[in-house]
């Protein structure tokens, strides 16, 4: 099993939609999660740290569950400018908890 | 800009040459992490620096990579010998000296393109 797996997309929607990403890991040692999002041919930035009790902000809203090992990021009324590669990342946890593991991630396009 | 600067953007060799990649963290980091992008891959995790110190390379290829981070001046990724599955994107990441490295965001720089003809 591989330690992040994601959607594979790609994902179409068009503009106002509201869409969903799952991610699962495999280390139940890992203690913190990141959604980040890579635009074609650029570095990953951050979007969002994920937290236990969930979290939002703005359009966007991540939610952790660590007895499946599941994470979540939910977009709502999607824009143009959405469209982009969306990482689901978690550390190693333990003593290399520095140490990030990225999904493939999951391609969105907004259509207008 | 304080972000995490990387140099060059893009970076060309011949199989046998030698690349060397550059980064330099954000103002006030001192945690310094190498990533590898392959086509069509998600990053993954290489070494994890501190000034004058490697902490964990368990990520690095055994021979031809190296990787420091001196007391002054840029984090240098060495690739010795490229060859053509060398060919990738190369992230560097920083994050802040306090607090356990673990539960700090890592913040990316734009990457170097090595490409091996």
């Amino acid at each position: 099993r591989k330690e992040v797996e994601q959607d594979p997309g790609p994902f179409n929607v068009p503009e106002g939609a509201t869409v969903a990403f799952n991610c699962t890991y495999s280390n139940s040692a890992s203690q913190s999660f990141f959604w980040y999002r890579q635009d074609c041919r650029k570095e990953p930035k951050l979007l969002m740290s994920v937290y236990s009790s969930g979290n939002e902000d703005g359009r966007f809203t991540a939610q952790l569950n660590r007895a499946s090992q599941y994470i979540s990021l939910l977009i709502r009324d999607s824009k143009l400018s959405d469209s982009a590669t969306y990482l689901c990342v978690v550390n190693r946890g333990g003593g290399s908890n520095y140490k990030l593991t990225f999904g493939k991630g999951t391609l969105l396009t907004v259509n207008p | 800009n304080a972000g995490v600067m990387q140099n060059p953007r893009h970076l060309v060799r011949r199989r046998g040459q030698e690349a060397r990649l550059r980064c330099s963290p954000m103002k006030g980091h001192s945690h310094v992490y190498w990533y590898r992008q392959l086509p069509e891959e998600g990053l993954k995790f290489m070494v994890y620096l501190q000034k004058e110190n490697i902490i964990d390379e368990s990520g690095m290829p055994k021979e031809r990579f190296s990787a420091e981070f001196p007391k002054e001046g840029p984090s240098i990724l060495r690739i010795q010998q490229v060859v053509r599955g060398d060919s990738a994107a190369y992230f560097c990441a920083s994050s802040p000296g306090v607090g356990q490295a673990g539960n700090q965001p890592q913040h990316f720089g734009d990457g170097t393109r090595l490409s091996i003809l």
